[in-house]
């Protein structure tokens, strides 16, 4: 059973308006979230992270927002550049330090 | 740079050989983790190490075994290869970062691909 869903495979945007990728989860234990993005060919990289104490992260053209009542977080992404076309993972705590992960959504930046 | 090498970079081979897949990494942490992505099923844990010599199974660990003699090597092995083992194998390690927060950080991946 998925702990943490990306409901959206895949997602296109143009250059220079706003990415919104969406994360739901159902453990409402969870404290902690991450996002990672991964290029073709190379490993995932840490992007931002928020801990269930805010409600909102910021770091440059990236926020991410968390509405725990709803157990929905989401990543902003502004303005997009064609660089952010990528597989972006959102990723929660599990036991010990694991983390589990969502399936995917991939971006598009179109020029 | 958490210093994660991960090799062989991309494999082929047969349906019921072995694979070993090396993860090797050079700032002594003590979690190392593998997990392998597929589309559709994102990134699912494999096999997890909490210390030389101790493991754990994660998610997905059937027809997957792990042994972790040392501290910077952490290896996956496949031990009679299938078909739906083909897929994209990374490694991690769990570090903590600045500010408080932690996570992963993944090796470059091994495309592994049994025919």
């Amino acid at each position: 059973d998925q702990q943490v869903k990306q409901n959206s495979p895949s997602l296109s945007v143009q250059e220079g308006r706003i990415s919104i990728l969406n994360c739901d989860y159902t453990n409402s234990m969870f404290d902690y979230f991450l996002w990672y993005k991964k290029y073709p060919a190379e490993g995932p990289t840490f992007l931002i992270s928020i801990s269930s104490i805010k409600d909102k992260n910021e770091d440059g053209r990236f926020t991410v927002f968390l509405n725990k009542s709803a157990k929905h977080l989401s990543l902003h992404i502004v303005p997009s550049q064609p660089g952010d076309s990528a597989v972006y993972f959102c990723a929660a705590p599990h036991t010990g330090n694991q983390f589990y992960f969502g399936t995917g959504t991939s971006l598009t930046v179109i020029p | 740079d958490a210093g994660i090498t991960q090799s062989p970079r991309h494999k082929v081979t047969e349906t019921g050989t072995p694979v070993t897949l090396r993860c090797h990494q050079t700032e002594n942490h003590r979690y190392m983790y593998w997990y392998r992505q597929d589309p559709g099923h994102g990134l699912r844990l494999i096999h997890y190490s909490y210390g030389v010599k101790d493991t754990d199974k994660g998610e997905v660990s059937d027809g997957y075994s792990v042994s972790r003699s040392k501290t910077e090597d952490f290896l996956l092995t496949l031990e009679s290869a299938t078909s739906s083992q083909t897929s994209v194998y990374f490694c991690a390690i769990s570090e903590a970062r600045t500010g408080g927060d932690y996570g992963y950080t993944f090796g470059s991946g091994t495309r592994l691909t049994v025919v």
